[in-house]
């Protein structure tokens, strides 16, 4: 089946540093891709959309400008969490549509800003 | 609203024994679902997943039963280990629309 591969599992940067978080499809063009947060305590929330060879689409309260998301190819997504703060803490996760044989997410990524 | 409900909001097991963990859903346009673990302190991990077009999925002690026409999801454990004692949450989303959906979450303790 549609695997999507998302690195790193965890990482852990200094305050002020950015961090990039990749997203692969690897059997299949993921025609778009969406960015989850989970807060403390509380579901996954949707970040952003992102088409290949578009801009992303942000959901309201999401700085663009903090969190960068890149879909340059059909097969590969990434969320660069810039001059990171302890508050950007937190279990990112991607998903990956093709639009047509389905969807599929990937693993997350647990980021610690120290 | 709530679309995806996990009504058993803990469960208590014996080591060895089965577990069933279950999740209700409301909306017929979810085609993919998934289980996810977590600990305290941590961020949730991945389980297993399934889509809409299988009704069983199986990996290791954990086995995802899909039931369409009751919009029902179930996770089996077997055989339960200590290790195993955390949340689990289910989610589920859409083809059409991308946005997962969160159970909240049933705290499953297996007892040595």
């Amino acid at each position: 089946g549609a695997v999507v591969s998302q690195h790193p599992s965890r990482v852990i940067c200094k305050s002020g540093t950015s961090v990039k978080i990749e997203c692969r499809s690897l059997d299949f063009q993921a025609t778009t891709m969406f960015w989850y947060r989970q807060f403390p305590k509380q579901s996954l929330m949707l970040m952003a959309t992102s088409n290949e060879g578009s801009k992303a689409t942000y959901e309201q309260g999401v700085e663009k400008d903090k969190f960068l998301i890149n879909h340059a190819s059909l097969t590969l997504s990434t969320l660069t969490v810039t001059s990171a703060h302890p508050e950007d803490s937190s279990f990112y996760i991607c998903s990956a549509s093709t639009g047509g044989i389905g969807y599929t997410f990937g693993s997350g990524t647990r980021l610690t800003v120290v | 609203d709530q679309q995806v409900k996990q009504n058993s909001p803990s469960l208590s097991v014996q080591e060895g024994r089965i577990s069933i963990l279950n999740c209700d859903y409301t909306n017929s346009m979810f085609d993919y679902f998934l289980w996810y673990k977590k600990y305290p302190a941590e961020g949730p991990t991945f389980l297993i997943s399934i889509s809409s077009i299988k009704d069983k999925n199986e990996d290791g002690r954990f086995t995802v039963f899909l039931n369409k026409s009751a919009k029902h999801l179930s996770l089996h454990i077997v055989p339960s280990q200590p290790g195993d004692s955390a949340v689990y949450f289910c989610l589920t989303g859409g083809t059409s629309y991308g946005k997962l959906t969160f159970g909240q979450g049933t705290i499953l303790t297996v007892h040595p």
